[in-house]
């Protein structure tokens, strides 16, 4: 069945990169997405990444993607206190499941 | 802007009534979700419908229900609310075609 995992917690320094893993189990995922819950609102769509490229960079943000070992990742560089936020990596299948399958999240926390 | 409402931010409610948690979105999409965030469990879907009066059972159906009456609005309902269902509950909308999913902004429920 599908599954998404990622850690829960990750604390980083402001202005250094932060690295926020996912791994997920099924093969035929066309898009898998990153989306940001910052404190008390709902998700938000950061990036995604369709199945067939293997990096992805959009500004401070790049996400990578290992398809063969499942593997997807979000780097955010010159973190900032602003991104102190529940990041949620979710897959979407083809063959019309349109509906994401959500990762646990993991918690950003961002000190001076 | 695709915009997902809520109608509520906030509730209270004892032990044994009716909850009615709304939902309502702009942009004529077929598909909407109702989600729960506990945390440490992440997001975990309710039910979903991808039409009107069409419904399916999420991963955790037990305890709710459901009603979509028209395309834009999407009605949780806790037929006898109890305390385990003190959650954040989640809606969610989209299309077949599109990348994400949009999310309102989420109603932290309660019950005493």
């Amino acid at each position: 069945g599908e599954d998404v995992e990622q850690s829960l917690f990750l604390s980083v320094r402001e202005g250094d990169s932060s690295v926020i893993n996912c791994t997920y189990t099924d093969s035929s995922s066309t898009y898998l997405y990153w989306y940001k819950q910052e404190p008390g609102a709902g998700l938000q769509l950061l990036t995604y990444i369709f199945s067939n490229m293997d990096m992805k960079q959009d500004q401070r943000l790049t996400v990578l993607l290992n398809k063969k070992d499942k593997h997807l990742s979000l780097r955010i560089a010159d973190t900032q206190t602003g991104d102190s936020a529940i990041y949620f990596c979710a897959e979407r299948s083809p063959g019309g499941s349109y509906i994401p399958t959500f990762g646990r999240g993991t918690s950003l926390i961002v000190h001076p | 802007d695709v915009k997902v409402t809520q109608s509520s931010r906030y509730l209270v409610k004892r032990t044994g009534e009716k909850v009615f948690l709304e939902c309502v979105q702009d942009m004529d999409h077929e598909n909407m979700f109702w989600y729960r965030q506990d945390p440490g469990l992440g997001l975990r879907l309710i039910y979903f419908s991808y039409d009107v009066k069409m419904k399916e059972k999420g991963d955790i159906p037990e305890g709710y229900s459901v009603s979509r009456e028209k395309k834009e609005r999407f009605s949780l309902i806790l037929e006898s609310a109890s305390t385990n269902q003190t959650s954040m509950y989640l809606c969610a909308s989209n299309t077949g075609a599109d990348t994400e999913a949009f999310f309102g902004q989420g109603t932290r429920l309660t019950v005493v």
